[in-house]
Protein backbone atom coordinates (compact mmCIF):
# COMPACT_ATOMS: atom_id res chain seq x y z
CA UNK A 1 0.00 0.00 0.00
CA UNK A 2 1.16 3.38 -1.07
CA UNK A 3 -1.23 5.58 0.24
CA UNK A 4 -0.71 9.10 1.56
CA UNK A 5 -3.62 10.59 3.16
CA UNK A 6 -3.91 14.21 3.35
CA UNK A 7 -6.84 16.59 5.18
CA UNK A 8 -8.57 18.65 4.34
CA UNK A 9 -8.79 18.32 0.61
CA UNK A 10 -9.54 21.89 0.63
CA UNK A 11 -9.30 24.76 2.77
CA UNK A 12 -10.58 28.51 3.27
CA UNK A 13 -8.52 30.97 4.79
CA UNK A 14 -8.83 34.63 5.65
CA UNK A 15 -5.62 36.67 5.04
CA UNK A 16 -3.91 36.80 8.35
CA UNK A 17 -4.99 33.86 9.80
CA UNK A 18 -3.29 30.44 10.46
CA UNK A 19 -3.97 26.90 8.53
CA UNK A 20 -2.52 23.72 9.29
CA UNK A 21 -2.90 21.03 7.30
CA UNK A 22 -2.25 17.02 8.24
CA UNK A 23 -0.20 14.72 6.31
CA UNK A 24 -0.23 10.81 7.41
CA UNK A 25 1.40 7.69 5.70
CA UNK A 26 0.94 4.46 6.83
CA UNK A 27 4.34 3.06 4.59
CA UNK A 28 6.69 3.53 7.39
CA UNK A 29 8.81 5.82 5.32
CA UNK A 30 11.34 7.63 7.26
CA UNK A 31 11.31 10.76 5.02
CA UNK A 32 8.28 13.10 4.34
CA UNK A 33 8.02 16.35 2.04
CA UNK A 34 5.61 18.99 2.01
CA UNK A 35 5.41 20.96 -1.77
CA UNK A 36 3.49 24.36 -3.16
CA UNK A 37 2.16 23.82 -6.46
CA UNK A 38 0.78 26.33 -8.56
CA UNK A 39 -0.99 25.98 -11.86
CA UNK A 40 1.74 25.67 -14.67
CA UNK A 41 4.59 25.32 -12.42
CA UNK A 42 7.10 23.14 -11.00
CA UNK A 43 6.19 21.81 -7.76
CA UNK A 44 8.21 23.96 -5.04
CA UNK A 45 9.99 22.31 -2.25
CA UNK A 46 8.97 24.33 1.17
CA UNK A 47 10.30 21.45 3.61
CA UNK A 48 11.17 17.94 4.58
CA UNK A 49 11.86 15.71 7.43
CA UNK A 50 14.61 13.68 7.15
CA UNK A 51 13.31 11.01 10.54
CA UNK A 52 13.01 13.62 13.50
CA UNK A 53 15.49 16.57 11.64
CA UNK A 54 13.60 19.18 9.43
CA UNK A 55 15.03 21.01 6.58
CA UNK A 56 13.32 23.99 5.52
CA UNK A 57 14.45 25.34 2.21
CA UNK A 58 16.11 29.21 2.56
CA UNK A 59 13.62 31.18 0.81
CA UNK A 60 10.17 29.68 2.90
CA UNK A 61 12.34 29.17 5.95
CA UNK A 62 10.67 31.71 8.03
CA UNK A 63 7.03 31.87 6.15
CA UNK A 64 6.14 27.65 6.81
CA UNK A 65 6.78 25.55 9.81
CA UNK A 66 5.83 21.44 10.34
CA UNK A 67 5.74 19.27 13.02
CA UNK A 68 6.40 15.65 12.99
CA UNK A 69 5.00 14.10 16.47
CA UNK A 70 5.58 10.25 15.29
CA UNK A 71 7.05 8.94 12.08
CA UNK A 72 3.48 8.67 10.01
CA UNK A 73 2.38 11.70 10.95
CA UNK A 74 3.58 15.35 9.45
CA UNK A 75 1.82 18.90 9.34
CA UNK A 76 2.41 22.01 7.52
CA UNK A 77 1.73 25.30 9.55
CA UNK A 78 0.90 28.56 8.01
CA UNK A 79 1.47 31.44 11.02
CA UNK A 80 -0.50 34.17 9.16
CA UNK A 81 -1.82 33.40 5.33
CA UNK A 82 -1.71 35.83 2.62
CA UNK A 83 -3.08 35.63 -0.68
CA UNK A 84 -0.11 34.89 -2.08
CA UNK A 85 -0.23 31.17 -0.38
CA UNK A 86 -3.22 30.17 -2.05
CA UNK A 87 -1.91 27.23 -3.90
CA UNK A 88 -2.20 23.39 -3.72
CA UNK A 89 0.02 21.62 -1.21
CA UNK A 90 1.33 18.53 -1.21
CA UNK A 91 2.50 15.70 0.88
CA UNK A 92 4.94 13.31 0.01
CA UNK A 93 7.14 10.85 1.50
CA UNK A 94 10.27 8.55 0.58
CA UNK A 95 11.73 5.48 1.90
CA UNK A 96 14.81 7.65 2.09
CA UNK A 97 16.21 10.86 0.74
CA UNK A 98 16.56 10.70 -3.20
CA UNK A 99 14.41 7.96 -3.47
CA UNK A 100 11.23 7.76 -5.13
CA UNK A 101 8.28 9.99 -3.24
CA UNK A 102 4.64 8.87 -3.02
CA UNK A 103 2.04 11.88 -3.06
CA UNK A 104 -1.16 12.68 -1.65
CA UNK A 105 -3.76 13.95 -3.06
CA UNK A 106 -3.40 17.48 -2.20
CA UNK A 107 -4.69 20.33 -0.13
CA UNK A 108 -5.98 23.16 -2.12
CA UNK A 109 -5.94 26.03 0.14
CA UNK A 110 -7.71 29.28 -1.19
CA UNK A 111 -6.91 32.54 0.91
CA UNK A 112 -9.19 36.00 0.66
CA UNK B 1 23.81 21.54 -9.18
CA UNK B 2 21.23 19.64 -10.56
CA UNK B 3 18.33 20.39 -13.16
CA UNK B 4 15.97 19.22 -15.42
CA UNK B 5 14.46 20.74 -18.67
CA UNK B 6 11.56 19.85 -20.44
CA UNK B 7 11.30 21.66 -23.37
CA UNK B 8 7.94 21.15 -24.21
CA UNK B 9 5.49 23.24 -22.63
CA UNK B 10 2.28 21.53 -24.18
CA UNK B 11 1.81 18.24 -26.59
CA UNK B 12 -1.42 17.08 -28.76
CA UNK B 13 -1.66 13.77 -30.21
CA UNK B 14 -4.51 11.85 -31.28
CA UNK B 15 -5.80 9.25 -29.25
CA UNK B 16 -4.06 6.28 -30.53
CA UNK B 17 -1.22 7.60 -31.81
CA UNK B 18 2.17 7.16 -30.36
CA UNK B 19 3.95 9.84 -27.64
CA UNK B 20 7.00 11.06 -26.77
CA UNK B 21 7.62 13.38 -24.20
CA UNK B 22 11.48 15.11 -23.85
CA UNK B 23 13.58 15.45 -20.46
CA UNK B 24 17.03 16.70 -20.58
CA UNK B 25 19.13 16.58 -17.08
CA UNK B 26 22.44 18.01 -16.39
CA UNK B 27 24.04 16.35 -13.29
CA UNK B 28 28.20 15.84 -12.26
CA UNK B 29 27.01 12.11 -11.97
CA UNK B 30 24.30 10.06 -12.74
CA UNK B 31 21.09 10.86 -10.87
CA UNK B 32 18.38 9.07 -9.80
CA UNK B 33 15.30 9.85 -12.38
CA UNK B 34 11.46 9.87 -12.48
CA UNK B 35 8.26 10.53 -14.25
CA UNK B 36 5.37 11.53 -12.59
CA UNK B 37 2.10 12.37 -13.45
CA UNK B 38 -0.73 14.73 -12.32
CA UNK B 39 -4.09 14.31 -13.28
CA UNK B 40 -6.28 17.49 -13.15
CA UNK B 41 -7.44 18.28 -9.27
CA UNK B 42 -4.56 15.25 -7.86
CA UNK B 43 -1.66 14.74 -6.49
CA UNK B 44 1.27 13.67 -8.34
CA UNK B 45 1.53 9.88 -9.36
CA UNK B 46 4.46 8.12 -9.75
CA UNK B 47 4.92 6.54 -13.47
CA UNK B 48 8.38 5.24 -13.39
CA UNK B 49 11.45 5.28 -12.37
CA UNK B 50 15.39 4.39 -13.04
CA UNK B 51 18.02 4.16 -10.74
CA UNK B 52 20.39 1.71 -12.65
CA UNK B 53 20.76 -1.19 -15.13
CA UNK B 54 19.09 -2.09 -18.25
CA UNK B 55 17.97 1.25 -19.86
CA UNK B 56 14.66 1.19 -20.98
CA UNK B 57 12.43 0.97 -17.96
CA UNK B 58 8.74 0.14 -17.48
CA UNK B 59 5.95 1.62 -16.06
CA UNK B 60 2.17 2.06 -15.48
CA UNK B 61 -0.42 1.95 -18.05
CA UNK B 62 1.71 0.83 -20.88
CA UNK B 63 4.68 3.94 -20.08
CA UNK B 64 8.08 3.71 -20.67
CA UNK B 65 11.48 5.51 -20.65
CA UNK B 66 14.73 5.54 -22.33
CA UNK B 67 17.41 6.77 -20.13
CA UNK B 68 20.40 7.67 -22.37
CA UNK B 69 24.20 8.47 -20.80
CA UNK B 70 25.47 9.79 -23.57
CA UNK B 71 22.47 12.62 -24.41
CA UNK B 72 22.06 13.44 -20.70
CA UNK B 73 18.04 12.55 -21.24
CA UNK B 74 15.29 10.61 -19.90
CA UNK B 75 12.79 10.95 -22.56
CA UNK B 76 8.85 9.20 -22.03
CA UNK B 77 6.71 7.15 -24.56
CA UNK B 78 4.57 5.08 -25.34
CA UNK B 79 3.25 3.08 -27.95
CA UNK B 80 -0.31 4.03 -27.81
CA UNK B 81 -2.52 7.14 -26.17
CA UNK B 82 -5.50 6.65 -24.68
CA UNK B 83 -7.94 10.33 -24.28
CA UNK B 84 -7.13 9.43 -20.49
CA UNK B 85 -3.87 9.89 -21.02
CA UNK B 86 -4.42 13.88 -21.20
CA UNK B 87 -2.40 15.10 -17.92
CA UNK B 88 0.72 17.25 -16.46
CA UNK B 89 4.04 14.88 -16.96
CA UNK B 90 7.25 15.65 -15.01
CA UNK B 91 10.31 14.74 -14.91
CA UNK B 92 12.50 14.84 -11.61
CA UNK B 93 16.22 13.97 -10.74
CA UNK B 94 17.68 13.12 -7.79
CA UNK B 95 21.42 12.44 -6.56
CA UNK B 96 22.16 8.64 -5.77
CA UNK B 97 23.97 9.57 -2.92
CA UNK B 98 21.43 10.20 -0.62
CA UNK B 99 21.73 12.25 2.96
CA UNK B 100 19.80 14.83 4.57
CA UNK B 101 20.42 17.19 1.92
CA UNK B 102 19.08 15.04 -0.99
CA UNK B 103 15.85 15.79 -2.54
CA UNK B 104 13.84 15.91 -6.06
CA UNK B 105 14.51 18.40 -8.76
CA UNK B 106 11.38 19.16 -10.94
CA UNK B 107 10.90 19.88 -14.67
CA UNK B 108 8.34 22.67 -15.44
CA UNK B 109 5.85 19.89 -16.79
CA UNK B 110 4.63 19.05 -20.19
CA UNK B 111 0.52 19.38 -20.27
CA UNK B 112 -0.37 16.57 -22.17
CA UNK B 113 -3.59 16.89 -24.43
CA UNK B 114 -5.20 14.09 -26.32
CA UNK B 115 -7.32 14.40 -28.92
CA UNK B 116 -10.25 11.71 -29.77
Amino acid sequence: DTTVKQNPRYKLARVGKPVNLICSQTMNHDTMYWYQKKPNQAPKLLLFYYDKILNREADTFEKFQSSRPNNSFCSLYIGSAGLEYSAMYLCASSPGTGYEQYFGPGTRLTVL
Amino acid sequence: AQSVTQPDARVTVSEGASLQLRCKYSSSVTPYLFWYVQYPRQGLQLLLKYYSGDPVVQGVNGFEAEFSKSNSSFHLRKASVHWSDSAVYFCAVSSPYGGSGNKLIFGTGTLLSVKP
